[in-house]
């Protein structure tokens, strides 16, 4: 069946350095992905989108880029602060929403 | 005030019970989602609904079931708890193809 996965189950990072998370999906008719961030105790936010006939969009501070060649999307924070810290996952979606399991990225000050 | 509602935001109940999570939203989205999250897992879809008379079943849809009773309202209702029914309960909503919006979650406790 569909999936998404996740590279690295968690990310340390020094603050202000860039992190990159990664995930790769395996049904190649997705066409929309979105990245969440997900805090304890809280719901998944929204933090950024990308259709496919893009192959980068920016926001403030983070960026998505999606290679659609090999099935891979990845997040690109800067200057990661540590308001940062959370569980990171994205998700591809054709019909339905395919989520990956999450990345927790620690912060370290 | 939060665009999409959860209640109870935690539950512990007993096996054989009957339990309903209400999901509440103000976006004035069609499409309402209920996952669950198990640690280490990845959000499960449970039931979705495009629209009021909509209901479809997602990847794990056994032991559950659900109501829209109004574009704003989609409950799920556990009809007989079991202990692995123990997970982290999201509803979620959306415009046609594009982000989901998330509540809080119900943590739920099945004893």
């Amino acid at each position: 069946g569909e999936s998404v996965g996740l590279h690295l189950p968690t990310l340390s990072v020094q603050e202000g350095d860039n992190s990159i998370i990664n995930c790769a999906y395996s049904n190649s008719a997705s066409d929309y992905f979105i990245w969440y961030k997900q805090e304890s105790g809280k719901g998944p936010q929204f933090i950024i989108d990308i259709r496919s006939n893009m192959d980068k969009r920016q926001g403030q501070r983070v960026t998505v880029l999606l290679n659609k060649t090999v099935k891979h999307l990845s997040l690109q924070i800067a200057a990661t602060q540590p308001g940062d810290s959370a569980v990171y996952f994205c998700a591809a979606t054709n019909v339905r929403y395919i989520f990956g399991t999450g990345t927790r990225l620690k912060v370290l000050a | 005030d939060a665009d999409v509602t959860q209640t109870p935001r935690n539950r512990i109940t007993k096996t054989g019970k009957r339990i309903m999570l209400e999901c509440s939203q103000t976006k004035g989205h069609d499409r309402m989602y209920w996952y669950r999250q198990d640690p280490g897992l990845g959000l499960q879809l449970i039931y979705y609904s495009f629209d009021v008379k909509d209901i479809n079943k997602g990847e794990i849809s056994d032991g559950y079931s659900v109501s829209r009773q109004a574009q704003a309202k989609f409950s799920l209702s556990l009809e007989s708890a079991i202990p692995n029914q123990t997970a982290l309960y999201f509803c979620a909503t959306s415009d046609l193809a594009n982000e989901q919006f998330f509540g809080p979650g119900t943590r739920l406790t099945v004893l």
